[in-house]
């Protein structure tokens, strides 16, 4: 496709499931970034893969959040036993740049709502 | 550390007037500066970027932004606002240094272009 895909575009979830995001990013890329991003705030860092390896998770709020992107390509987020902390916009965003020059283009995100 | 501080949590301009959209950042060495806006529902879509070379770089949309290291700003300007210019912006800085691969983000400045 010609932009970062990400599915589903809204989730609700009952607090104490598990959840997990999917991230097409563009064609390509080698980088591959997740974002979370609350209510009236700015996107916040949560990890970032280049190709297949997770170079940087310091940004996960806890262990139930886990990422992988085990083919360099699609990515997936998952968040074990939510709390309605988690409710957010779940963003990806993919990069033709290892050095981060060239930009992050984002994906729409993905609503969820932790009841 | 990494930081971006965009001061102004609402900007209102009159539709045709220019329009400043401030932001100022913190980062150790060289740094990578973005523009991103967001509209409702949407993701983050890029404007525009510094990385080198001329202070004044242009990107979509008519905007453009000038890079003043002293003062550690990137500011987003617009010589005749529209009232579809009216969305929220992310200013985002990513250290040039390798090892380094986060964008931090700005917690965003509304604009409001009046008719």
């Amino acid at each position: 496709g010609a932009g970062v895909s990400q599915s589903p575009r809204y989730k609700v979830a009952k607090r104490g499931q598990d959840v997990a995001l999917r991230c097409d990013p563009i064609s390509g890329h080698v980088s591959l970034f997740w974002y979370q991003q609350a209510l009236g705030q700015g996107p916040e860092f949560l990890t970032y893969f280049q190709n297949e390896a997770q170079l940087d998770k310091s940004g996960l709020p806890s262990d139930r959040f886990f990422a992988e992107r085990p083919e360099g390509s699609v990515s997936t987020l998952k968040i074990q036993r939510t709390q309605q902390e988690d409710s957010a916009v779940y963003l990806c965003a993919s990069s033709p740049s290892l050095a981060g020059a060239r930009g992050a283009y984002f994906g729409a995100g993905t609503r969820l709502s932790v009841l | 550390a990494q930081s971006v501080a965009q001061p102004e949590d609402q900007v209102n301009v009159a539709e045709g007037n220019p329009l400043t959209v401030k932001c100022t950042y913190s980062v150790s060495g060289n740094p990578y500066l973005f523009w991103y806006v967001q509209y409702p529902n949407r993701g983050l879509q890029f404007l525009l970027k510094y990385i080198t070379g001329d202070n004044l770089v242009k990107g979509s949309y008519g905007f453009e932004a000038e890079f003043n290291k002293s003062q550690t700003s990137f500011h987003l300007k617009k010589p005749s606002a529209l009232v579809s210019d009216s969305a929220l912006y992310f200013c985002a800085v990513r250290a040039a240094s390798s090892g380094t691969y986060k964008y931090i983000f700005g917690t965003g400045t509304r604009l409001k272009v009046l008719a």
